[in-house]
Protein backbone atom coordinates (compact mmCIF):
# COMPACT_ATOMS: atom_id res chain seq x y z
CA UNK A 1 0.00 0.00 0.00
CA UNK A 2 1.79 3.19 -1.15
CA UNK A 3 -0.94 5.29 -1.01
CA UNK A 4 -1.63 8.31 1.31
CA UNK A 5 -5.44 8.90 2.38
CA UNK A 6 -7.27 12.17 3.01
CA UNK A 7 -10.16 12.52 4.62
CA UNK A 8 -12.77 14.49 4.08
CA UNK A 9 -12.05 15.60 0.42
CA UNK A 10 -14.47 18.62 0.58
CA UNK A 11 -15.38 20.53 3.98
CA UNK A 12 -17.06 24.05 4.17
CA UNK A 13 -17.12 25.55 8.22
CA UNK A 14 -17.89 28.67 9.45
CA UNK A 15 -15.89 30.86 11.53
CA UNK A 16 -17.18 29.49 14.75
CA UNK A 17 -16.90 25.57 13.82
CA UNK A 18 -14.25 23.40 15.07
CA UNK A 19 -13.65 20.52 12.80
CA UNK A 20 -11.01 17.75 12.25
CA UNK A 21 -8.85 16.61 9.14
CA UNK A 22 -7.45 13.63 9.36
CA UNK A 23 -4.73 11.83 7.07
CA UNK A 24 -3.58 8.01 7.17
CA UNK A 25 -0.90 5.79 5.72
CA UNK A 26 0.18 2.21 6.10
CA UNK A 27 3.65 2.13 4.78
CA UNK A 28 5.38 2.02 7.72
CA UNK A 29 6.98 6.06 7.61
CA UNK A 30 7.58 7.41 10.44
CA UNK A 31 7.90 11.14 9.68
CA UNK A 32 4.20 12.83 8.79
CA UNK A 33 3.53 16.74 7.09
CA UNK A 34 0.80 18.82 6.58
CA UNK A 35 0.84 21.68 3.78
CA UNK A 36 -1.26 24.62 2.87
CA UNK A 37 -1.81 25.53 -0.86
CA UNK A 38 -3.57 28.58 -2.03
CA UNK A 39 -5.31 28.47 -4.76
CA UNK A 40 -1.88 28.94 -8.05
CA UNK A 41 0.11 28.80 -5.48
CA UNK A 42 2.53 26.23 -4.23
CA UNK A 43 2.47 24.32 -0.88
CA UNK A 44 4.06 25.70 1.70
CA UNK A 45 4.81 23.61 4.69
CA UNK A 46 2.88 23.77 7.94
CA UNK A 47 3.70 20.96 10.51
CA UNK A 48 6.33 18.44 10.57
CA UNK A 49 6.09 15.18 12.65
CA UNK A 50 8.76 13.08 13.41
CA UNK A 51 8.29 9.82 15.36
CA UNK A 52 4.78 10.97 16.36
CA UNK A 53 6.40 14.07 17.95
CA UNK A 54 6.15 17.84 16.01
CA UNK A 55 9.10 18.45 15.41
CA UNK A 56 8.73 21.43 12.84
CA UNK A 57 5.54 24.65 13.43
CA UNK A 58 5.98 26.88 10.57
CA UNK A 59 4.83 29.57 12.95
CA UNK A 60 1.39 28.32 12.21
CA UNK A 61 -1.43 29.70 13.99
CA UNK A 62 -3.00 28.55 17.01
CA UNK A 63 -6.51 28.03 15.26
CA UNK A 64 -4.83 24.75 13.81
CA UNK A 65 -3.54 22.23 16.28
CA UNK A 66 -2.27 19.04 14.41
CA UNK A 67 -2.43 15.90 16.73
CA UNK A 68 -0.18 12.43 15.73
CA UNK A 69 -1.83 9.89 17.80
CA UNK A 70 0.13 7.19 16.29
CA UNK A 71 2.64 6.69 13.35
CA UNK A 72 -0.21 5.79 10.65
CA UNK A 73 -2.76 8.73 11.69
CA UNK A 74 -1.92 12.38 11.62
CA UNK A 75 -4.85 15.21 12.21
CA UNK A 76 -5.38 18.65 11.92
CA UNK A 77 -7.90 20.11 14.19
CA UNK A 78 -9.55 23.15 12.97
CA UNK A 79 -11.30 25.71 15.14
CA UNK A 80 -12.03 30.01 14.99
CA UNK A 81 -10.95 29.76 11.45
CA UNK A 82 -10.65 32.92 8.99
CA UNK A 83 -12.04 32.92 4.89
CA UNK A 84 -8.09 33.66 4.25
CA UNK A 85 -7.72 29.87 5.89
CA UNK A 86 -9.45 28.42 2.86
CA UNK A 87 -7.40 26.10 0.78
CA UNK A 88 -6.19 22.86 -0.06
CA UNK A 89 -4.43 20.94 2.70
CA UNK A 90 -2.17 18.17 1.88
CA UNK A 91 -0.73 15.75 3.84
CA UNK A 92 2.52 13.31 3.42
CA UNK A 93 4.61 11.08 4.52
CA UNK A 94 8.41 9.73 4.30
CA UNK A 95 10.15 7.43 5.73
CA UNK A 96 12.08 9.41 8.08
CA UNK A 97 13.23 13.29 7.55
CA UNK A 98 17.02 12.60 7.62
CA UNK A 99 16.96 10.03 4.90
CA UNK A 100 19.00 10.70 1.64
CA UNK A 101 16.72 8.34 -0.38
CA UNK A 102 13.87 10.64 0.89
CA UNK A 103 10.70 11.00 -1.14
CA UNK A 104 7.38 12.40 0.28
CA UNK A 105 4.06 10.69 -0.69
CA UNK A 106 1.51 13.16 -0.55
CA UNK A 107 -2.50 12.63 -0.61
CA UNK A 108 -4.89 14.06 -2.76
CA UNK A 109 -5.71 16.62 -0.16
CA UNK A 110 -8.72 18.34 1.79
CA UNK A 111 -10.64 21.10 -0.20
CA UNK A 112 -11.54 23.59 2.78
CA UNK A 113 -13.67 26.58 2.52
CA UNK A 114 -14.07 28.56 5.43
CA UNK A 115 -17.37 30.83 5.43
CA UNK B 1 17.54 25.43 0.91
CA UNK B 2 18.68 27.03 -1.98
CA UNK B 3 16.30 29.13 -3.99
CA UNK B 4 15.78 27.98 -7.45
CA UNK B 5 14.27 29.51 -11.03
CA UNK B 6 12.04 27.73 -13.05
CA UNK B 7 10.67 28.86 -16.46
CA UNK B 8 6.70 29.93 -15.49
CA UNK B 9 5.49 27.53 -18.74
CA UNK B 10 6.73 25.54 -21.53
CA UNK B 11 4.37 23.38 -24.17
CA UNK B 12 5.53 20.07 -25.55
CA UNK B 13 4.18 18.12 -28.38
CA UNK B 14 2.60 14.42 -27.21
CA UNK B 15 5.24 12.01 -27.70
CA UNK B 16 7.96 14.60 -28.12
CA UNK B 17 10.80 15.40 -25.15
CA UNK B 18 10.27 17.55 -22.86
CA UNK B 19 12.90 19.21 -21.12
CA UNK B 20 12.35 21.27 -18.44
CA UNK B 21 15.42 23.64 -16.89
CA UNK B 22 15.90 24.86 -13.30
CA UNK B 23 18.38 26.94 -12.18
CA UNK B 24 20.10 26.62 -8.33
CA UNK B 25 22.95 28.44 -8.90
CA UNK B 26 23.70 28.82 -5.09
CA UNK B 27 23.30 25.15 -3.98
CA UNK B 28 25.52 23.45 -1.25
CA UNK B 29 27.10 20.44 -1.28
CA UNK B 30 25.28 18.70 0.55
CA UNK B 31 22.04 19.57 -1.21
CA UNK B 32 19.95 17.37 -3.58
CA UNK B 33 17.65 18.25 -6.19
CA UNK B 34 14.48 17.24 -6.12
CA UNK B 35 11.65 17.09 -8.56
CA UNK B 36 7.77 16.75 -8.00
CA UNK B 37 4.86 17.39 -9.96
CA UNK B 38 1.25 18.26 -9.46
CA UNK B 39 -1.64 17.54 -11.45
CA UNK B 40 -4.53 20.02 -11.45
CA UNK B 41 -6.11 19.45 -8.05
CA UNK B 42 -4.28 16.62 -6.59
CA UNK B 43 -1.56 15.92 -4.41
CA UNK B 44 2.26 16.40 -5.58
CA UNK B 45 3.96 13.45 -7.29
CA UNK B 46 7.36 12.56 -6.54
CA UNK B 47 9.45 12.14 -10.28
CA UNK B 48 13.13 11.88 -9.33
CA UNK B 49 16.17 13.34 -7.18
CA UNK B 50 20.05 13.39 -7.42
CA UNK B 51 22.80 14.47 -5.69
CA UNK B 52 25.71 14.97 -8.20
CA UNK B 53 25.12 12.04 -11.07
CA UNK B 54 22.46 12.08 -13.73
CA UNK B 55 19.95 9.85 -12.49
CA UNK B 56 16.65 7.89 -14.37
CA UNK B 57 13.74 6.20 -13.48
CA UNK B 58 10.81 4.73 -15.05
CA UNK B 59 9.12 8.24 -14.91
CA UNK B 60 11.90 10.51 -16.03
CA UNK B 61 16.05 10.95 -16.39
CA UNK B 62 17.61 14.10 -14.63
CA UNK B 63 20.73 15.75 -15.31
CA UNK B 64 22.58 17.73 -13.41
CA UNK B 65 25.51 19.92 -14.86
CA UNK B 66 29.13 19.21 -13.08
CA UNK B 67 29.40 22.53 -11.26
CA UNK B 68 25.20 21.55 -9.84
CA UNK B 69 24.49 25.12 -10.36
CA UNK B 70 21.70 23.64 -12.98
CA UNK B 71 19.24 20.74 -13.89
CA UNK B 72 17.18 19.35 -16.47
CA UNK B 73 14.26 17.00 -16.18
CA UNK B 74 13.89 14.93 -18.82
CA UNK B 75 10.07 13.19 -19.59
CA UNK B 76 10.98 11.00 -22.60
CA UNK B 77 8.13 10.93 -24.47
CA UNK B 78 6.01 13.37 -22.99
CA UNK B 79 1.75 12.55 -23.17
CA UNK B 80 -1.50 14.56 -22.27
CA UNK B 81 -1.56 13.08 -18.89
CA UNK B 82 1.95 14.62 -17.90
CA UNK B 83 0.19 18.02 -18.57
CA UNK B 84 0.95 19.50 -14.60
CA UNK B 85 2.76 22.27 -12.88
CA UNK B 86 6.38 20.59 -12.14
CA UNK B 87 8.52 22.05 -9.33
CA UNK B 88 12.38 22.05 -8.76
CA UNK B 89 13.11 21.93 -5.17
CA UNK B 90 16.53 21.84 -3.73
CA UNK B 91 17.28 20.73 0.02
CA UNK B 92 19.62 19.17 2.51
CA UNK B 93 18.00 15.21 2.85
CA UNK B 94 18.68 15.86 6.51
CA UNK B 95 15.98 17.87 7.08
CA UNK B 96 12.38 16.93 6.25
CA UNK B 97 10.92 20.32 4.69
CA UNK B 98 10.49 20.77 0.91
CA UNK B 99 10.25 24.31 -0.26
CA UNK B 100 8.30 24.56 -3.00
CA UNK B 101 8.84 27.12 -5.81
CA UNK B 102 6.66 28.94 -7.92
CA UNK B 103 7.39 25.86 -10.75
CA UNK B 104 7.05 25.40 -14.33
CA UNK B 105 3.54 24.70 -15.90
CA UNK B 106 3.80 22.16 -18.74
CA UNK B 107 1.49 21.94 -20.91
CA UNK B 108 1.51 18.86 -23.52
CA UNK B 109 -0.57 19.20 -26.41
CA UNK B 110 -1.71 16.83 -29.08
Amino acid sequence: DTEVTQTPKHLVMGMTNKKSLKCEQHMGHRAMYWYKQKAKKPPELMFVYSYEKLSINESVPSRFSPECPNSSLLNLHLHALQPEDSALYLCASSQLPGLADNEQFFGPGTRLTVL
Amino acid sequence: DAKTTQPTSMDCAEGRAANLPCNHSTISGNEYVYWYRQIHSQGPQYIIHGLKNNETNEMASLIITEDRKSSTLILPHATLRDTAVYYCIVRVASYGKLTFGQGTILTVHP
